[in-house]
Formats: C-alpha cells, sequence, structure tokens
C-alpha cells in the first residue's frame, strides 16, 4: 500500500529559527514521484518543490531546502531562518510511476512562526 | 497568471438540500480532481476527470457525484447533504500526461451543513 506519513501534526517557533518538517513515504514502486505543498492562510495549496525517486540530491531555494533518502524513505523540509510569512499548513504528497495523474497526501503539518 | 476559482469560498446548507460546488480552471488541463480536508485527516480525494464526461471514484466517492460537460468546469454534487459533509473542499487540476505532475488548486469552499 502507498501512504505517506507526517508525523508532527503541529509546530510552533520563534521568528529567525530553522524548522524542520518531517515526511516518510510508504510505496513498493521504484518510480516515483514526491511533492511539498503550502497552505496559507487564504486556503488555496501552493506547489513548493517535486522530486522523482532517482534524484537524491538535496536541493536549497532560498530559505527552503529538501532533504531526499531513499535508505529511510523521507523527504524532509527545512525551512531555515523562519519568518511569520512562513506560518501556513505544510503537505507531503506521493505520486506513482503507473498512475502520476494522482496523488497520496499525508495529513499536513501546521507551522506556526511567531514574532 | 494561471488559475483555478471556485463559486463560492463559504457555503451553509440544510440537511437534505441538493449542493452543488463548481470548479473552472484556464489553463486548458485534461484532469481535475475533487478533494475534501478535514482536521487531521490531510486530503481526500473524492472524484477525479482525465477528460469531459470521463469520472473516476477516489477515495471517498460515497454520498458524492460530480459532472463535467466542459473541459475547463467541474462540478461536485451532493445529493442530499448530511452533516457528516461539512468539510472543506478543494478543486484541483493538472496536465495529463506529464511525468512530474503538478496539480493546481483553487481557493476552496467551506461548507456547512446545518
Amino acid at each position: 500500500a502507498q501512504k505517506v506519513t507526517q508525523a508532527q501534526t503541529e509546530i510552533s517557533v520563534v521568528e529567525k529559527e530553522d524548522v524542520t518538517l518531517d515526511c516518510v513515504y510508504e510505496t513498493r514502486d521504484t518510480t516515483y514521484y514526491l511533492f511539498w505543498y503550502k497552505q496559507p492562510p487564504s486556503g488555496e495549496l501552493v506547489f513548493l518543490i517535486r522530486r522523482n525517486s532517482f534524484d537524491e540530491q538535496n536541493e536549497i531555494s532560498g530559505r527552503y531546502s529538501w532533504n531526499f533518502q531513499k535508505s529511510t524513505s523521507s523527504f524532509n523540509f527545512t525551512i531555515t531562518a523562519s519568518q511569520v510569512v512562513d506560518s501556513a499548513v505544510y503537505f507531503c504528497a506521493l505520486s506513482l510511476s503507473y498512475n502520476t495523474d494522482k496523488l497520496i497526501f499525508g495529513t499536513g503539518t501546521r507551522l506556526q512562526v511567531f514574532p | 497568471d494561471v488559475k483555478v476559482t471556485q463559486s463560492s469560498r463559504y457555503l451553509v446548507k440544510r440537511t437534505g438540500e441538493k449542493v452543488f460546488l463548481e470548479c473552472v480552471q484556464d489553463m486548458d488541463h485534461e484532469n481535475m480532481f475533487w478533494y475534501r480536508q478535514d482536521p487531521g485527516l490531510g486530503l481526500r480525494l473524492i472524484y477525479f476527470s482525465y477528460d469531459v464526461k470521463m469520472k473516476e471514484k477516489g477515495d471517498i466517492p460515497e454520498g458524492y457525484s460530480v459532472s463535467r460537460e466542459k473541459k475547463e468546469r467541474f462540478s461536485l454534487i451532493l445529493e442530499s447533504a448530511s452533516t457528516n459533509q461539512t468539510s472543506m473542499y478543494l478543486c484541483a487540476s493538472s496536465q495529463s500526461g506529464i511525468s512530474y505532475n503538478e496539480q493546481f488548486f483553487g481557493p476552496g469552499t467551506r461548507l456547512t451543513v446545518l
């Protein structure tokens, strides 16, 4: 069965702290894709990143970085020097090679960044 | 600027009413999706459409139906609304046939059934 687990329900930090959001996935497929989305208070999910299963290079985009480790089936997301505008619900998602049109979402992690 | 729009941000209906949630996308996407979002449960797929007049059940289709008569429009129908259908409903669209297949989301409709 395919599954995405985000064990952290809610995280609170103070501005400028670094924070890591965990994502663990399960699949028997060797080809799959992983995503992160951000849902700000406005409600609309915003795409942040995708990664395919053959590309284990970590990625950095400004204050955001992603650590993909197939050995532990994890795709963790780190925000460096967090800001109040980072407050949102973050979802990790998985899609499979034979059905790339569908996404399997985790339950989300609510991040609150306090000034 | 690409857009997925949903007909209402907030909706209040009574038990037993027929409810229509509308979603329109302007990106000429083949795929459209309806999700339901509940606290602690994340996003769950209700129905999926990969072409006009084509639909596929998602994980929780019971109590819902859908209609896609035009490529840009995907409607979610609650034939007889019940209180357990109080939720946030999110529509999304994506282009078909591409490996890296991000979905674009609308702002959501928060439905309350009294």
